[in-house]
């Protein structure tokens, strides 16, 4: 079964960049299709994102449109979520999360979250 | 955009129970492309129903999922400790998923 291990937690000011990763194991990477989804403290889930069902098709949120980019790195099995000019309301748990690619998009596999603090 | 609308917010009841939760979509699901996520605190949510009536791996048979369209049901039977969470239901037939507010599954 894959396992999805994510980066640690994050504290960014607003303007700035972040990149927040998901490594890859248990299974061959190019056989599955990966997407991110938020959730703010005390609030619900949020879909960011995906890359899938092949890794080089990228699906992005309009809310996140010109702010984000996910990228799919074979040779070590790594996602990334970038999110740039970074808001306060950015302020989230973020959660990377797979499938199978003929399963895509569904939310099978999930890591175990990184937070992302955005404060001055 | 589809939005989902679920209910009720809170769901109090007693273990051994039945609980009832409510999605409902503004617009037709393609496929029935409907999903449910249970999330207890500080962990990732975990799927329990997709295509809104397959069980997940490894997910009891005490949890079922029904509907079609724009109306969606997840049912758990005999309430377990373990059942009480908050459970999102989330819709991926028609881009940008979507997710519901939640219900929140407490003990009574």
């Amino acid at each position: 079964q894959v396992h999805l291990v994510q980066s640690g937690a994050e504290m960014k000011r607003p303007g700035s960049s972040v990149r927040v990763s998901c490594k890859v194991s248990g299974g061959t990477f190019t056989n599955y299709g990966f997407n991110w989804v938020r959730q703010a403290p005390g609030h619900g889930l949020e879909w960011v994102g995906g890359i899938g069902p092949v890794l080089d098709a990228t699906q992005i949120a309009q809310t996140f449109q010109g702010r984000v980019a996910i990228i799919a790195e074979e040779s070590t099995s790594t996602v990334y979520l970038e999110l740039s000019r970074l808001r306060y309301d950015d302020t989230a748990v973020y959660y990377c999360a797979g499938c199978l690619q003929y399963d895509y998009p569904r939310l099978q596999y999930w890591g175990q979250g990184t937070l992302l603090s955005v404060s001055s | 955009e589809i939005v989902l609308t679920q209910s009720p917010g809170t769901l109090s009841l007693s273990p051994g129970g039945r609980a009832t939760l409510s999605c409902r979509a503004s617009q037709s699901v393609n496929n029935n492309y409907l999903a449910w996520f249970q999330q207890k605190p500080g962990q990732a949510p975990r799927l329990v129903i997709y295509e809104a009536s397959r069980r997940a791996t490894a997910i009891s048979d005490r949890f079922s999922g029904s509907g079609s369209g724009t109306d969606f049901t997840l049912t758990i039977n005999r309430l377990e400790p373990e059942d009480f969470a908050v459970y999102y239901c989330q819709q991926f037939g028609n881009s940008p998923w979507t997710f519901g507010p939640g219900t929140k599954v407490e003990i009574e």
